[in-house]
């Protein structure tokens, strides 16, 4: 079945860092991808949509030059966090559609935990 | 805008009973998805079952199935036989033309 790989699961580091997470479509195309940010006990709240080829589409609130999104490719998109502080801290999860089959629901990965000290 | 709902924040089952999860959503679209989610400790999201605005059949997936009414835009999920494993959060989430939209969730816990 359709597998969507997120790398690193989790991440600890100092705040300044910059971190990238990415987020990979193992047996599929993806034109689109999305990514996600989830505080605990919370539900996931969509960030912005990751388009192949052209700038991703943020959501309303979400800073484009805190959180950048590079989809050069139909199977990777990377989510980059700069800058990050402790505010930064959460759980990200992306999630990816099949290009050919778009009306099947689309497939997570497995998150990534970042914590920024 | 769509919203999802669901007013349950938690629910409690004894194993191999019945449950039910609420979901009501407000949308004006005539074509679009419903999901639910599935999200244990680990956090990983797995598609639970999904049903196609279309199909007035309600979908079924082994010991899950909904009860979806669409004129009044709900959407429930029935456990049956509930597992310890049915253990988690469940979020309702509605999909029209590309974005997902999630509920709050509900966090099921089931008792042995």
């Amino acid at each position: 079945g359709a597998v969507v790989s997120q790398h690193p699961s989790r991440v600890i580091c100092k705040s300044g860092t910059s971190v990238k997470i990415e987020c990979r479509s193992l047996d599929f195309q993806a034109t689109t991808m999305f990514w996600y940010r989830q505080f605990p006990k919370k539900s996931l709240m969509l960030m912005a949509t990751s388009n192949e080829g052209s700038k991703a589409t943020y959501e309303q609130g979400v800073e484009k030059d805190k959180f950048l999104i590079n989809h050069a490719s139909l199977t990777l998109s990377t989510l980059t966090v700069t800058s990050a502080h402790p505010e930064d801290s959460s759980f990200y999860i992306c999630s990816a559609r099949d290009t050919f089959y778009s009306n099947q629901p689309q497939h997570f990965g497995d998150g990534t935990r970042l914590s920024i000290l | 805008a769509q919203t999802v709902t669901q007013s349950q924040p938690e629910m409690s089952v004894q194993e191999a009973e019945t449950v039910t999860l609420s979901c009501t959503y407000d949308t004006s679209e005539n074509n679009y998805y419903l999901f639910w989610y599935k999200q244990p400790p680990s956090r990983q999201m797995i598609l639970v079952i999904r049903q196609e605005a279309y199909k007035q059949q309600n979908a079924t997936e082994n010991r899950f199935s909904v009860n979806f009414q669409k004129a009044a835009k709900s959407f429930s999920l029935k456990i049956s036989d509930s597992q310890l494993g049915d253990t988690a959060m469940y979020f309702c989430a509605f999909s029209g033309s590309e974005k997902l939209v999630f509920g709050k969730g509900t966090k099921l816990t089931v008792n042995p």
